[in-house]
């Protein structure tokens, strides 16, 4: 089975600084990954996902995040962040079923 | 309106209890899945069904049981529900084929007291 790591549970930075989420993950077979956001009091949205082909994935509200083979990883990264982009980021991989990790709880301070 | 709804959106109810959460989409989704999310541990599969009348257990099924008689819906049972059991509750439908995303309902708060 599939299992995913998100490094971080918070990340505190300050309105149109650059951020990084971080997202390692471990599976014998090969997967499909994924980045979901979270408002509150609300479900999942997703950012972005990579499938195939170009290593370097780009989502919505500018967000992107680059597919590390080697190295097992999938980090989430925008150069300028918003206040509203404050959110719960869950970092996902499938096989036949999804699997989350814990999620990172990004606070954007004016 | 198309899209994927659950209800209640929020429930309170006592220990012992049985209480169905309700899930329905509009896409004719084969896939239906059902995630607790509870802080420190991101959302975990409790049930999923590839199709109608086809069940299957995820990370934690115990305590909890699913139907399936039609595509589009996929309700969640707890039989007798326990404190532990307090938590958020999202459903989620994909397709059978393609990227394997899936998409999310509004989530269900259930409180057991």
């Amino acid at each position: 089975a599939q299992s995913v790591t998100q490094l971080d549970s918070q990340v505190p930075v300050f309105e149109e600084a650059p951020v990084e989420l971080r997202c390692n993950y471990s599976s014998s077979v090969s997967v499909y990954l994924f980045w979901y956001v979270q408002y509150p009091n609300q479900g999942l949205q997703l950012l972005l996902k990579y499938l195939s082909g170009s290593t370097l994935v780009k989502g919505i509200n500018g967000f992107e995040a680059e597919f590390n083979k080697s190295q097992t990883s999938f980090h989430l990264r925008k150069p300028s962040v918003h206040i509203s982009d404050t959110a719960e980021y869950f970092c996902a991989v499938s096989a036949n079923d999804m699997r989350f990790g814990a999620g990172t709880r990004l606070t954007v301070k004016p | 309106d198309a899209g994927i709804t659950q209800s209640p959106r929020y429930k309170i109810t006592e220990t012992g209890r049985q209480v169905t959460l309700m899930c329905h989409q509009t896409w004719s989704h084969s896939y239906m899945f059902w995630y607790r999310q509870d802080l420190g541990h991101g959302l975990r599969l409790i049930y999923y069904s590839a199709a109608a009348d086809i069940t299957d257990k995820g990370e934690v099924p115990d305590g909890y049981v699913v139907s399936r008689s039609k595509t589009e819906n996929f309700p969640l049972t707890l039989e007798s529900a326990t404190r532990s059991q307090t938590s958020v509750y999202f459903c989620a439908s994909r397709g059978s084929s393609g990227t394997y995303e899936q998409y999310f309902g509004p989530g269900t708060r259930l409180t057991v007291t």
